[in-house]
C-alpha cells in the first residue's frame, strides 16, 4: 500500500543554517505530495506540495521537488530562522484513493539563535 | 470565513463515559476527515466522508462511530471511552477527492481517558 517514510528528528539547527528533512514514499501510479508544518498547539498548515513528476513546490523559503526515479520529496531551506521551529510532515495523496493521506511521523525542529 | 473548527478544545474523561467532537466546515467541501495524532505515529485516519450522509473506516476505526447529516459538519463519537483513546484528535476537509487537493486543518481538540 501507500506509504511514507520520513526523517525522524528531533533536529536542532542554529539560526541560519542550511535544512534538509528527508521524505521518500511507496505509491502506485501517479500520487500529489505535500509538506505540512505544525506550530506548537496548532494544527496543521499546508507548506508547499507538488502535483507531478519533477515539480518543485516553494512557499517561505521552503523548497521540494517530486523525484519520481528516487521516489522521494525531501524539503530544504537554505537559511532558517527561530520562528521555523515546528513539527514537519511529509504526506502522500495517491492518484485513485479518494484523497486520502499519508502521513509521514514527523520532523521536530529547533532553531537556536 | 473561519476554515476548519472544532469544539471542544480540551476534555477529560473517565473510562467508560462517551463524547462527541464536532468538526464544522465553511468552505463547501464535500471531503472531510477524522484523524488522531499519537507521539512518534504521525496522523492516522480514523474515519472519513465522501459527501453528506456518507461515512467510511479509516486505518484504526475501532471504537469510534462518526455521523454527516449536514455536509458541513462531521461528528466524532466515542461511545465507551479507553485510556488508548487518549490522543490529539484532528478533523480536516478537502474541496474533493481528486489526489492534488490540499487538506484543511481544524485546531485539534486534546482528549485525555483517565
Amino acid at each position: 500500500g501507500d506509504s511514507v517514510t520520513q526523517m525522524e528528528g528531533p533536529v536542532t539547527l542554529s539560526e541560519e543554517a542550511f535544512l534538509t528533512i528527508n521524505c521518500t514514499y511507496t505509491a502506485t501510479g501517479y500520487p500529489s505530495l505535500f509538506w505540512y508544518v505544525q506550530y506548537p498547539g496548532e494544527g496543521l498548515q499546508l507548506l508547499l506540495k507538488a502535483t507531478k513528476a519533477d515539480d518543485k513546490g516553494s512557499n517561505k523559503g521552503f523548497e521540494a521537488t517530486y523525484r519520481k526515479e528516487t521516489t522521494s520529496f525531501h524539503l530544504e531551506k537554505g537559511s532558517v530562522q527561530v520562528s521555523d521551529s515546528a513539527v514537519y510532515f511529509c504526506a502522500l495523496s495517491g492518484q485513485n484513493t479518494g484523497n486520502q493521506f499519508y502521513f509521514g511521523t514527523g520532523t521536530s525542529l529547533t532553531v537556536i539563535p | 470565513n473561519a476554515g476548519v473548527t472544532q469544539t471542544p478544545k480540551f476534555r477529560v474523561l473517565k473510562t467508560g463515559q462517551s463524547m462527541t467532537l464536532l468538526c464544522a466546515q465553511d468552505m463547501n467541501h464535500e471531503y472531510m476527515y477524522w484523524y488522531r495524532q499519537d507521539p512518534g505515529m504521525g496522523l492516522r485516519l480514523i474515519h472519513y466522508s465522501v459527501g453528506e450522509g456518507t461515512t467510511a473506516k479509516g486505518e484504526v476505526p475501532d471504537g469510534y462511530n462518526v455521523s454527516r447529516l449536514k455536509k458541513q459538519n462531521f461528528l466524532l463519537g466515542l461511545e465507551s471511552a479507553a485510556p488508548s483513546q487518549t490522543s490529539v484528535y484532528f478533523c480536516a476537509s478537502s474541496a474533493s477527492g481528486r489526489a492534488h487537493n490540499e487538506q484543511f486543518f481544524g485546531p485539534g481538540t486534546r482528549l485525555t481517558v483517565l
